[in-house]
């Protein structure tokens, strides 16, 4: 069974700063994983993800996250947030063995960007 | 492109009333189908998934079920609603291969 943790519910930020949105998993086996964001009243739509090769994947609107397997993290960052990142945002991994490809999410970390 | 709807958007129902939320995919064959529901404080919970027509999975034990007439058709259902049914509910579809799941609008269930 796999387990993710966002450590931070809330992470409040000024327009235009870094930001670094953390996520650790844990895992008896490999596996994928992903980043999805959440608007109000919305779906979720995927930010990135990470399935093999380099281990810093870019992503939709300027994201990034790097994946690190000995600390099985796997950390968001946008180098200069706008207003409109304000969103909930949602790690998520699954098992590589399974054909079905269940998703495994964290709790969310809901990210306010003010002026 | 692939495109997933789910209906109705919003919907309040009484304690004991049954439930249908209606899930499609267009654009795609054999995808699979995720339900999962998103209730305040407790992120994203997988309800149910399915590989095929008629082939169900359920993850988590509850007075809720799902159904797949259609290749593309995925509902979820209910005879009697609790007020703990309460609840964002998400349809998502994959295709065997890509390991990414497309998540739907949502519908908002509240039970009163």
């Amino acid at each position: 069974a796999q387990s993710v943790t966002q450590l931070d519910s809330q992470v409040p930020v000024f327009e235009e700063a870094p930001v670094e949105l953390r996520c650790n998993y844990s895992s008896s086996v490999s596996v994928y994983l992903f980043w999805y964001v959440q608007y109000p009243n919305q779906g979720l739509q995927l930010l990135l993800k990470y399935l093999s090769g380099s281990t810093l994947v870019k992503g939709i609107n300027g994201f990034e996250a790097e994946f690190n397997k000995s600390q099985t993290s796997f950390h968001l960052r946008k180098p200069s947030v706008h207003i409109s990142d304000t969103a909930e945002y949602f790690c998520a991994v699954s098992d590589r063995g399974k054909g079905y490809s269940t998703l495994t999410f964290g709790k969310g970390t809901m990210l306010l960007v003010s002026p | 492109s692939q495109t997933i709807h789910q209906w109705p958007a919003t919907l309040v129902q009484p304690v004991g009333s049954p439930l249908s939320l209606e899930c499609t995919v267009e654009g795609t064959s054999n995808p699979n189908l995720y339900w999962y529901r998103q209730a305040a404080g407790r992120g994203l919970q997988l309800l149910f998934y399915s590989v095929g027509i008629g082939q169900i999975s359920s993850e988590v034990p509850q007075n809720l079920s799902a159904s797949r007439p259609q290749d593309r058709q995925f509902i979820l259902s209910s005879k009697k609603l609790l007020l703990s049914d309460s609840g964002f509910y998400l349809c998502a579809w994959r295709i065997t291969g890509p390991n990414t799941q497309y998540f739907g609008p949502g519908t908002r269930l509240t039970v009163l």
